[in-house]
């Protein structure tokens, strides 16, 4: 049963253009979300987070937007460019002592020079 | 970027040998994790330390051990190596505690294949 779920395995944007990546999630405790972007062999990078007491996070042309009565959370990238090209990983904190992450499948995105 | 290296890079071994791979911080964080990452399930957590010798299990730790007896050492062994443990692993670290802190910050990853 997954808690976080990214429903679109892949996605491709015209360079300049927006790019959206989407996010779902199951369990109401999570309390800390994050985006992560990973390019081949290489190890995932943090990219932006958001609380779960914000709806909006923004950090140059990164914005993660979260909606908690949806469950859903995005990551909006404004303007796309080629070097955005990668997998995007959604991940959730529990919260609590642990400080464990659950992680969704990924979007590689695709940004068309 | 984070200080965490990861050794070996890259490992091919045969069913049934043991295999260790090591995680270094150089940040003094609290937190140490390991993931597998395969195809269509993500990035998966195998066993994680919130402190010297202090462990626990994840999602996915059946054939796994892990030990830490320095803060800055995290030990991944699998004890007898099998075909579906052939994966990319990562070791994360986090500071630990609210918010930002929570931010896990991950190595380069090891290539693992079992033949």
């Amino acid at each position: 049963d997954q808690q976080v779920k990214q429903n679109s395995p892949s996605l491709s944007v015209q360079e300049g253009r927006i790019s959206i990546l989407n996010c779902d999630y199951t369990n109401s405790m999570f309390d800390y979300f994050l985006w992560y972007k990973k390019y081949p062999a290489e190890g995932p990078t943090f990219l932006i987070s958001i609380s779960s007491i914000k709806d909006k996070n923004e950090d140059g042309r990164f914005t993660v937007f979260l909606n908690k009565s949806a469950k859903h959370l995005s990551l909006h990238i404004v303007p796309s460019q080629p070097g955005d090209s990668a997998v995007y990983f959604c991940a959730a904190s529990e919260g609590g002592a642990t400080n464990k992450l659950i992680f969704g499948t990924g979007t590689l995105l695709a940004v068309q020079p | 970027d984070a200080g965490i290296t990861q050794s070996p890079r890259h490992k091919v071994t045969e069913t049934g040998t043991p295999v260790t791979l090591r995680c270094h911080q150089t940040e003094n964080h609290r937190y140490m994790y390991w993931y597998r990452q395969d195809p269509g399930h993500g990035l998966r957590l195998i066993h994680y330390s919130y402190g010297v010798k202090d462990t626990d299990k994840g999602e996915v730790s059946d054939g796994y051990s892990v030990s830490r007896s320095k803060t800055e050492d995290f030990l991944l062994t699998l004890e007898s190596a099998t075909s579906s443990q052939t994966s990319v692993y990562f070791c994360a670290i986090s500071p630990g505690g609210d918010s930002s802190m929570k931010t896990q910050y991950f190595g380069p990853g090891t290539r693992l294949l079992v033949l």
